[in-house]
């Protein structure tokens, strides 16, 4: 298998403008998670779906981020108006049902840089 | 507020030495621990986990401590080699969430 798949690896863009990550789980896997890494705060979980639907959203930082899964295959994570504060690494993570809490397994992330 | 810590954000070890790595909690009702290993460029990866039940989980040189007292679990390495030089996140399960602490960066010199 191919693991997780995100896009971009890296995405340059100045304030203001929408931001769109992707990406996409491993095939058969029932959970996905967005997650942000900066220096200050490590690891935050963002959001994280079950079988497509949003369970838990309270990570969400603001109303300016949204995240979608449209299918089992592909979920994207939308910032829009981008600000320099949403500067970090963003995670896409994806579990099966019987390990969901227990080992999650990472893409490779998407380094976003707001300028 | 953040209920996993990681208080050393780094730590430098000499190779075949032992590598400790620590990290405390707050939340006595988190169940699991785990710890991931992190590659420049890279996603975590999953390393080794114990269950609130145990008090020690070995998986080669890896081995994981809990003492729920202190609320505290650590990660030895022995012996450490340059390919374990890596960011290492330590997480507890909480409810439906996994919660990561910030990270220790590793360097083992050979």
């Amino acid at each position: 298998d191919a693991g997780v798949i995100q896009s971009p690896r890296h995405e340059v863009t100045e304030m203001g403008q929408e931001v769109t990550l992707r990406c996409k789980p491993i095939s058969g896997h029932d959970y996905l998670f967005w997650y942000r890494q900066t220096m200050m705060r490590g690891l935050e979980l963002l959001i994280y779906f079950n079988n497509n639907v949003p369970i838990d959203d309270s990570g969400m930082p603001e109303d300016r981020f949204s995240a979608k899964m449209p299918n089992a295959s592909f979920s994207t994570l939308k910032i829009q108006p981008s600000e320099p504060r949403d500067s970090a690494v963003y995670f896409c993570a994806s579990s099966s049902k019987d390990r969901v809490f227990n080992e999650q397994y990472f893409g490779p992330g998407t380094r976003l840089t707001v300028t | 507020d953040q209920q996993v810590k990681q208080n050393s954000p780094s730590l430098s070890v000499q190779e075949g030495r032992i590598s400790i790595l620590n990290c405390d909690y707050t939340n006595s009702m988190f169940d699991y621990f785990l710890w991931y290993k992190k590659y420049p460029a890279e996603g975590p990866t999953f390393l080794i986990s114990i269950s609130s039940i145990k008090d020690k989980n070995e998986d080669g040189r890896f081995t994981v401590f809990l003492n729920k007292s202190a609320k505290h679990l650590s990660l030895h390495i022995v012996p450490s080699q340059p390919g374990d030089s890596a960011v290492y996140f330590c997480a507890a399960r909480g409810g439906n969430k996994l919660v990561f602490g910030a990270g220790t960066i590793l360097r083992v010199k050979s």
